[in-house]
């Protein structure tokens, strides 16, 4: 079965520091990897996602990054965080059939 | 445009009691279609999807959903809730038309809460 790890799973940063998630996954090689941010009242937002090592698509510009530098290996950064940028950010591996497979989550709130 | 609609936000209901959340989609094309689990402060946890087949699918937990082509619905559906199901429950559509990297549409979200 898959797993997914993602840290840290809970993080306070102030306003314009750097911002590193990572998101490590289990399992099948060359996944299709996601990052997805649940902030309040908004749903699920597709940040990124990858089909494989270095290559990113961005789905909604904004403040953050991604990269891929390893196989199993998807992080999220930014070099200032925004106010904006709270949220539950999470990670997921695409299936079979398209549905998606979700780590736990990193709940970053930022002050 | 394809989208994805969840009508109601919340959903209170007592324990023992049935439960249906709506899910409706907008398509041209041909679907796979999902509902996901929230418990708070975790991930998504797939419940059941239709593919293909059947129009009735069952899933874990208890849960099940009937694909209405005619009507562009998913409703998700439990005879008999339990205080445990208080989650958000989340619809999701996969179409056909966007190419290799196509992605999931996800709704809104419903916020099923189980009263005792």
């Amino acid at each position: 079965s898959q797993t997914i790890h993602q840290w840290p799973a809970t993080l306070v940063q102030p306003v314009g520091s750097p911002l590193s998630l990572e998101c490590t996954v289990e399992g099948t090689s060359n996944p299709n990897l996601y990052w997805y941010r649940q902030a309040a009242g908004r749903g699920l937002q597709l940040l990124f996602y990858s089909v494989g090592i270095g290559q990113i698509s961005s789905e909604v510009p904004q403040n953050l990054s991604a990269s891929r530098p390893q196989d199993r290996q998807f992080i999220l950064s930014s070099k200032k965080l925004l106010l904006s940028d709270s949220g539950f950010y999470l990670c997921a591996e695409r299936e079979g059939a398209g549905e998606l497979f979700f780590g736990e989550g990193s709940r970053l709130t930022v002050l | 445009a394809q989208s994805v609609t969840q009508l109601d936000s919340q959903v209170p209901v007592f324990e023992e009691a049935p439960v249906e959340l709506r899910c409706n989609y907008s398509s041209s094309v041909s679907v796979y279609l999902f509902w996901y689990v929230q418990y708070p402060n975790q991930g998504l946890q797939l419940l059941l999807k239709y593919l293909s087949g059947s129009t009735l699918v069952k899933g874990i937990n208890g849960f099940e959903a009937e694909f209405n082509k005619s009507q562009t619905s998913f409703h998700l559906r439990k005879p008999s809730v339990h205080i445990s199901d208080t989650a958000e429950y989340f619809c999701a559509v996969l179409h056909f038309s966007s190419g290799s990297a196509r992605q999931l549409t996800f709704g809104s979200g419903t916020q099923l809460t189980v009263l005792p």
